[in-house]
């Protein structure tokens, strides 16, 4: 299982852009690299998944370089609504994933 | 979009009860689910990995005599706490996989269980 690591926590004002990076130096060559939201007492919303290059969709974007050994979720112009737990995974839908302990992003207003 | 349904939501009951938590899949057939659990300020920890048809595979260190799982179709996969005990109380949270090789898979909104 790809192992990931995120930092911590982040703080940033509201109206801000965040890009929070993701290190997964093991990803094998079929894996996904998929963002959850989490807030407290919820299970982890679907953000974002990606396999190479960008993505963007409605609420993110996903910067994967071509090595993909990282990747970078970008939150434009946060609210306070994003405070919340941030995971990124890596694999294969139908199989295990393993959890990092994610990062605690902070909206100040 | 997909949607994955937990029941019930929060469940209080004594020490020595055993409980059932639901996990449905409301829009798709789900060949596999997962089942997490997660304690307070930390992460989700992957409990076992619920294939329709066939048994469980549990992670190292979780108890298959403890917490028996039944996925009996594509859309219904089912937790029980057996004998549970106030370390059991957790936040407990299933997943399943849309299918194919690239979907995402979609959680749960979670059932908090606690043993008096």
């Amino acid at each position: 299982l790809a192992k990931t690591t995120q930092p911590i926590s982040m703080d940033s004002y509201e109206g801000q852009e965040v890009n929070i990076t993701c290190s997964h130096n093991n990803i094998a060559t079929n894996d996904y690299i998929t963002w959850y939201q989490q807030f407290p007492s919820q299970g982890p919303r679907f953000i974002i998944q990606g396999y190479k290059t960008k993505v963007t969709n409605e609420v993110a974007s996903l910067f994967i370089p071509a090595d993909r050994k990282s990747s970078t979720l970008s939150l434009p112009r946060v609210s306070l609504s994003d405070t919340a737990v941030y995971y990124c995974l890596v694999g294969l839908g139908y199989q295990k994933v393993t959890f990092g302990i994610g990062t605690k992003l902070q909206v100040i207003p | 979009g997909a949607v994955v349904s937990q029941h019930p939501s929060w469940v209080i009951c004594k020490s020595g009860t055993s409980v059932k938590i639901e996990c449905r899949s409301l829009d798709f057939q789900a060949t596999t689910m997962f089942w997490y659990r997660q304690f307070p300020k930390q992460s989700l920890m992957l409990m076992a990995t619920s294939n329709e048809g066939s048994k469980a595979t549990y992670e190292q260190g979780v108890e298959k005599d403890k917490f028996l799982i039944n996925h009996a179709s594509l859309t219904l996969s089912t937790l029980t706490v057996t004998s549970a005990h106030p370390e059991d109380s957790s936040f407990y949270i299933c997943s399943a996989d849309l299918g194919g090789g690239n979907q995402p898979q979609h959680f749960g909104d979670g059932t908090r269980l606690s043993i008096l």
